[in-house]
């Protein structure tokens, strides 16, 4: 049962909206920056962005993030194959003195 | 180029011992903390343990305390986590990651993994 709670699945066809959530407490996302990363099949995770205007160069616009309270979402603009992956939110949590992730969501392209 | 490449993965007894290194070139060891994070077979992401940027101060998951030694040489450019007493349950992919200064814990630099299975 991970810290972070995110739908373990999202799907759409090329060029849909997808949003992924994570959902958290006051010790993790309500007081610290959310991270998130894609991890493509076989390969190692990398970070796309956070909620600190922090954002990897490289990574398209279509992706997006906000949060608010206790919960952060990743949106994808006019999805494309290429965007199937894994992705994960993290956070650092104050209670249990660690960084957290999310469980992971895997997002398909149809 | 920016890479942080581990090594010291491998087969292992219940109960054995590994030492992982990660050597890290094409960005600045000494401003970074580092952490380990670890990602079971076919499941999620796992933070393992963090250093700060001189070594000074370290931290680990409820999981593995007590266990695994996270360290640094700046001047070999070079992370370590000793891991000893390991379980069946450690066994993962274990990667190296560079966390930038005041970044609130984005892991911006990633290895590529290493294989640590536990097995008899």
């Amino acid at each position: 049962q991970s810290v972070l709670t995110q739908p373990p699945s999202a799907s759409g066809t090329p060029g849909q909206r997808v949003t992924i959530s994570c959902s958290g407490g006051t010790s993790n996302i309500g007081r610290h920056a959310v991270n998130w990363y894609q991890q493509v099949p076989g390969t190692a995770p990398k970070f796309l962005m956070n909620n600190n205007n922090q954002r990897s160069s490289g990574v398209p616009d279509r992706f997006s993030d906000s949060s608010s309270g206790t919960s952060a979402s990743l949106a994808i603009n006019g999805l494309q194959s290429e965007d199937e992956a894994h992705y994960y939110c993290a956070a650092w949590d104050d209670r249990l003195n660690a960084v957290v992730f999310g469980g992971g969501t895997k997002v398909t392209v149809l | 180029e920016v890479q942080m490449l581990e090594s010291g993965g491998g087969l292992v007894q219940p109960g054995g011992s590994l030492r992982l290194s990660c050597a890290a070139s094409g960005f600045t060891l000494s401003s970074y903390w580092m952490h380990w994070v670890r990602q079971p077979p076919g499941k999620g992401l796992v933070w393992v343990s963090r250093i700060n940027s001189d070594g000074s101060s370290t931290s680990y998951a409820d999981s593995v305390k007590g266990r695994f030694t996270i360290s640094r040489d700046n001047s070999k450019k070079t992370l370590y986590l000793q891991l000893n007493n390991l379980r069946v349950e450690d066994t993962a992919v274990y990667y190296c990651v560079g966390d930038p200064p005041q970044s609130g814990y984005a892991f911006a630099i990633w290895g590529q993994g290493t294989m640590v299975n536990v097995s008899s």
